[in-house]
């Protein structure tokens, strides 16, 4: 089983729908759950993170960790064509200068 | 708005050469990284770097690679001998804090072509 498993798309949706992008994960170890964006032949960019389990929201993003599901899930709402980015869920542990493993992450496009 | 940066852009060089991708973390940063992210593959960690010495390393991470902090502001990665299969982006993190939210922050890239 991989440790945490994307679905790679592409979803296209139109401007202004609500996006789900989910990830599942096998590690119980993981403490930091985190959403990056990256944009074509660019460095992925932290949007959120999320210690342990619940939700945290930052306007149009919320995210969403369910340790006991092992899901994590990203909502956008209102949706913008700039929003068009692959997204990356992203996990650590807790210890000092803890390695980030990625997802394979999702491409996502929203259509004006 | 400070920002990790990396030199060159793109490396193109051939099969057995030796390649030293250069980073500059941000300056009050104390943990350092190297990811790399094969074409349409996933983004993998090789190696973090903390008071001048690996933290921890990647199987990907071999004798072929090798790390430095050469002075106060640059951070190498260094791949002795090319291999085709080390075509990828190389990405340079950094991060301040430990014990809580380890966030780092990554350059843009390096696209290593190994002809």
């Amino acid at each position: 089983q991989k440790e945490v498993e994307q679905d790679p798309g592409p979803l296209s949706v139109p401007e202004g729908a609500i996006v789900s992008l989910n990830c599942t994960y096998s590690n119980s170890a993981f403490q930091y759950f985190m959403w990056y964006r990256q944009y074509s032949r660019k460095g992925p960019e932290l949007l959120m993170y999320t210690y342990s389990s619940g939700n945290k929201e930052d306007g149009r993003f919320t995210a969403q960790v369910d340790k006991s599901s092992k899901y994590i899930s990203l909502f956008i709402r209102d949706s913008q064509p700039s929003d068009s980015a692959t997204y990356l869920c992203a996990m650590s542990g807790r210890s000092s200068a803890s390695k980030i493993i990625f997802g394979s992450g999702t491409r996502l496009s929203i259509r004006p | 708005e400070p920002e990790v940066t990396q030199t060159p852009s793109h490396q193109v060089t051939q099969m057995g050469q030796e390649v030293i991708l250069r980073c500059v973390p941000i300056s009050n940063h104390l943990y350092f990284y190297w990811y790399r992210q094969i074409l349409g593959q996933k983004v993998e960690f090789l190696v973090s770097f903390y008071n001048n010495e690996i933290s921890e390393k990647s199987e990907i991470f071999d004798d072929q690679f090798s790390v430095e902090r050469p002075d106060g502001s640059n951070f190498t990665l260094k791949i002795r001998s090319t291999k085709l299969e080390d075509s990828a982006m190389y990405f340079c993190a950094s991060s301040h804090l430990a014990g809580v939210l380890n966030e780092q922050f990554f350059g843009p890239g390096t696209r290593l072509t190994v002809l």
